[in-house]
């Protein structure tokens, strides 16, 4: 198995651009897809980045999904930050019939 | 798509509980479905995975041994029954459609139920 490493906190203000890095140990970045989700407080969380890079439909041009091998990492961009966005990340992969969730990432937006 | 999940509630260390999930608005048997529990504060912990039908079933090794997924396609549903329970399972439970490829990650979630663990 591999696990994925994700600062505990990042904060930016409003308007400004963050970048979450999701980090494996363990196999490169490159094996598996990666997904991010946001969680809400007191809610599910909800698909904003698959396949590495891919937006579901209604998911704002303002998230974007990227990965570095050089890094083996995988990074989530949020562009134009907005209150709304201040919640909970996860990256997660999956390898060999287990799903990995990264620790979680709490993004506060000042 | 929407997923429910039901059951939950107390249960005494070395107790067991069980926990279901109904699912409508599509297919359910054209996907696999996951458990993933989410301790008090804590980040997201993947619990279990069941095939579409059902044959195939794969557990995080924490949980490997107490914990026995199934599914129950006629009724859309599927159960997550845990035993020899601790107080460190004590969490909300959300059901988890994933995708139809593996890249799709978990597309749809249930609202999550709650089971704690204590005497």
């Amino acid at each position: 198995n591999f696990m994925l490493r994700q600062p505990h906190s990042v904060s930016e203000s409003q308007g400004k651009t963050v970048t979450i890095s999701c980090t494996r140990s363990g196999g490169s970045i490159a094996d598996d897809y990666v997904q991010w989700y946001q969680q809400r407080p007191g809610r599910s969380p909800t698909t904003l980045i698959y396949e590495d890079s891919r937006r579901p439909s209604g998911v704002p041009d303002r998230f974007s999904g990227s990965i570095d091998s050089s890094s083996n990492s995988a990074s989530l961009t949020i562009s134009g930050l907005k209150a709304e966005d201040e919640a909970d990340y996860f990256c997660q992969s999956y390898d060999n019939k287990y799903w990995v969730f990264g620790g979680g990432t709490r993004l506060t937006v000042l | 798509v929407h997923l429910e999940e039901s059951g939950g509630g107390l249960g005494q260390p070395g107790g067991s509980l069980r926990v279901s999930c109904v699912a409508s608005g599509f297919t359910f048997s054209s996907y696999e479905m996951n458990w993933v529990r989410q301790a008090p504060g804590k980040g997201l912990d993947w619990v279990a995975a069941i095939n579409r039908g059902g044959s195939s079933k794969f557990y995080a090794d924490s949980v490997k041994g107490r914990f026995t997924v199934s599914r129950d396609n006629a009724k859309n549903s599927f159960y997550l029954q845990m035993n020899s329970l601790r107080a460190d399972d004590t969490a909300i439970y959300f059901c988890a459609r994933a995708g139809y490829t593996y890249g799709q990650g978990f597309d749809y979630w249930g609202q999550g139920i709650l089971v704690t663990v204590s005497s």
